[in-house]
């Protein structure tokens, strides 16, 4: 099936340093979302964005829906353990229907 | 509880069977959705319902596969004479429009591990 190309696929970093992912398509998008998925559980919407050059922020997270709406980027400010998990970005084709593309996952390792 | 709910949770089966999972979704959503989930991937869309119509199956979802939605409440996704590509987290979405607005906005439930031995 068809998926996103995130990267990088994956990363370690310190517990305090500030993360940024992205995400590509060949195809535009209406709304790109931005989910998190822990160990043996379901994926949780952490960002949505529904403009092109849209910037909405969630707490530490910052996410923007690209120009080109062919992208969207995700950044995390000073991380913090329980921000470990797969990071996965999803895009909405089309608007009268809630069937997303999801990409690839960024994995996310954060150390003390 | 007032979440996505699916079981079984997980389900080891010998190839040739046949299994069935079931989600109830959050009470107030009319759309369902199932996701598979295959390891270092993300989730790959299957189907969705509208209420009791389905109105929309991935090329994914071969005959093997059925969805049904009787009632637009619960609904139940099976797989016969299981194969052992169709090892997988097997994940059920659901969502209501605002305002008829479809905002790709999806609440999962935590899954239902299948392996085919």
């Amino acid at each position: 099936g068809q998926q996103l190309n995130q990267s990088p696929q994956s990363m370690f970093i310190q517990e305090g340093e500030d993360v940024s992912m992205n995400c590509t398509s060949s195809s535009i998008f209406n709304t790109w979302l931005w989910y998190k998925q822990d160990p043996g559980e379901g994926p949780v919407l952490l960002i949505a964005l529904y403009k092109a050059g849209e910037l909405t922020s969630n707490g530490r997270l910052t996410a923007q829906f690209g120009i080109t709406r062919k992208d969207s980027f995700l950044n995390i400010s000073a991380s913090i353990p329980s921000d470990v998990g797969i990071y996965f970005c999803a895009g909405q084709l089309r608007y009268n229907t809630d069937k997303l593309i999801f990409g690839t996952g960024t994995r996310l390792q954060v150390f003390p | 509880d007032t979440g996505v709910s699916q079981n079984p949770r997980h389900k080891i089966t010998k190839r040739g069977q046949n299994v069935t999972f079931r989600c109830d979704p959050i009470s107030e959503h009319n759309r369902l959705y199932w996701y598979r989930q295959t390891l270092g991937q993300g989730p790959e869309f299957l189907t969705y319902f509208q209420n009791e119509a389905q109105l929309e199956k991935s090329r994914l979802l071969s005959d093997r596969f059925s969805a049904e939605r009787p009632k637009g409440s619960f609904s139940t996704l099976e797989i016969q004479r299981t194969e052992q590509g169709d090892s997988a987290m097997y994940l059920c979405a659901s969502s209501f429009p605002l305002a008829g607005r479809v905002t790709g906005e999806l609440f999962f439930g935590e899954g239902s591990r299948l392996t085919v031995l």
